[in-house]
């Protein structure tokens, strides 16, 4: 149980395109997901929290405009990198949260985001 | 969201060894959870902690929280080589879910 899942895992895209990335909770509902970025060798950082039906709440320093967050279902969320450009190049990895066990955290696999 | 100090950052060990890694915050923690991230991979949990002194073990794999609620080993005994990868703890602030994350030990293990 506690599956996670997030399409695509892999994406090439143009500089300038807008590409969506999906989060998935497969075997439970959850009412808040959160969506990571990680830099090659360093730690999660949080950039959004999605909540269902409800506007998403931004980090400090992370556009709300850039990146996108919809999160219409209990069990999917969608993070849109609009106008995507090179430095936005990264691994993004979405979580959901489980709230029949403790709260805990289930993490997606990742999406790995290249912009030429 | 707060800041744990995780430690040591990277590890060499030969396989068949023990491990151990230990995080601290400044500020009290209710939970400690531990993830291990492979390679182009989400984190995965591995173990979650939710008592002050609580002792859980998950297979090799051991993890205390500290009485202090401030700190938290884990523990890897006779290391194999799927041990490799990067092991993060984590932790929910107090007033929401967003869960704060150590910058991570790399452990990599010598057959």
């Amino acid at each position: 149980g506690a599956v996670v899942s997030q399409h695509p895992s892999r994406v090439i895209c143009k500089s300038g395109t807008s590409v969506k990335i999906e989060c998935r909770s497969l075997d439970f509902q959850a009412t808040t997901m959160f969506w990571y970025r990680q830099f090659p060798k360093k730690s999660l950082m949080l950039m959004a929290t999605s909540n269902e039906g409800s506007k998403a709440t931004y980090e400090q320093g992370v556009e709300k405009d850039k990146f996108l967050i919809n999160h219409a279902s209990l069990t999917l969320s969608t993070l849109t990198v609009t106008s995507a450009h090179p430095e936005d190049s990264s691994f993004y990895i979405c979580s959901a949260r489980d709230m029949g066990v403790h709260n805990e955290q289930f993490f997606g696999p990742g999406t790995r985001l290249t912009v030429l | 969201g707060q800041q744990l100090n995780q430690s040591p950052q990277s590890m060499f060990i030969q396989e068949g060894e023990d491990v151990s890694m230990n995080c601290t915050s400044s500020s009290i923690f209710n939970t400690w959870l531990w993830y291990k991230q492979d390679p182009g991979e989400g984190p995965v949990l591995l173990i979650a902690l939710y008592k002050a002194g609580e002792l859980t073990s998950n297979g090799r794999l051991t993890a205390q929280f500290g009485i202090t609620r401030k700190d938290s080993f884990l523990n890897i005994s006779a290391s194999i080589p799927s041990d490799v990868g990067i092991y993060f703890c984590a932790g929910p602030g107090s007033n929401d879910y967003k869960l704060s994350f150590g910058a991570g030990t790399t452990v990599t293990v010598r057959a």
